[in-house]
């Protein structure tokens, strides 16, 4: 069975600071791997993905992630904090093969101050 | 071009009711799925809607059901709801039934008292 872990259910920065927020993922065939953002009252938008191309992925607004599968991680970062960035964060797995259903982890909180 | 969209935005029901939540997809998706975010949570899995068809389903019970119209629209019913099932609902669509990115809507937020 896939399933996703987010260390870290809280996590605060200063504005201009790196932004860490970390993700692991169990599976037993090379999964898909994703990162959505939820804003208050909105749905999910996704930051970016990983398919099995580059291992390294940029996404919208400054954010990226590395897949290390030595490691089974899949860590979002971004270089520098923004308040705009101030949200819920969540990191989903969904099997190749496996149809559209995804499997997300339980969301980190970033906030971000001055 | 619309996104997803979902109505109602907010619901109040009591135990033991009926609900049904509505879903309209992005233009050109033919693919629904629902998901279940209680608080505090990640979103939960419920089922999958294509060429209406239930394709794939989660881990819920028999009391959620849904529906897909030929116009690619979709419904979720919940029958004998429990305070449990107080969450926000997600519909997200995509395009070619599976495989392909997920787009989702703002979400219904049902409270059951």
């Amino acid at each position: 069975a896939q399933s996703v872990t987010q260390l870290g259910s809280h996590v605060s920065v200063s504005e201009g600071a790196l932004v860490l927020l970390r993700c692991n993922y169990s599976s037993s065939v090379p999964p898909y791997l994703f990162w959505y953002v939820q804003y208050p009252n909105q749905g999910l938008q996704l930051l970016l993905k990983y398919t099995s191309a580059a291992t390294l992925v940029k996404g919208i607004n400054g954010f990226e992630a590395e897949f290390k599968k030595s490691e089974t991680s899949f860590h979002l970062t971004k270089p520098s904090a923004h308040m705009s960035d101030a949200a819920e964060y969540f990191c989903a797995v969904r099997l190749t093969g496996g149809g559209n259903k995804l499997t997300f982890g339980t969301g980190t909180q970033l906030k971000v101050e001055l | 071009d619309a996104g997803v969209t979902q109505s109602p935005t907010h619901l109040i029901k009591t135990r033991g009711q009926q609900v049904t939540l509505r879903c309209s997809p992005k233009s050109g998706h033919d693919t629904v799925s629902w998901y279940q975010q209680a608080l505090g949570q990640g979103p939960q899995f419920i089922f999958q809607y294509y060429e209406e068809e239930e394709r794939q389903r989660g881990n819920f019970p028999d009391r959620f059901s849904g529906h897909q119209f030929p116009n690619y629209s979709s419904e979720l019913n919940v029958n004998a709801l429990l305070l449990g099932d107080s969450a926000l609902y997600l519909c997200a669509s995509s395009r070619g039934g599976a495989n392909n990115e997920q787009f989702f809507g703002p979400g219904t937020r049902l409270t059951v008292l």
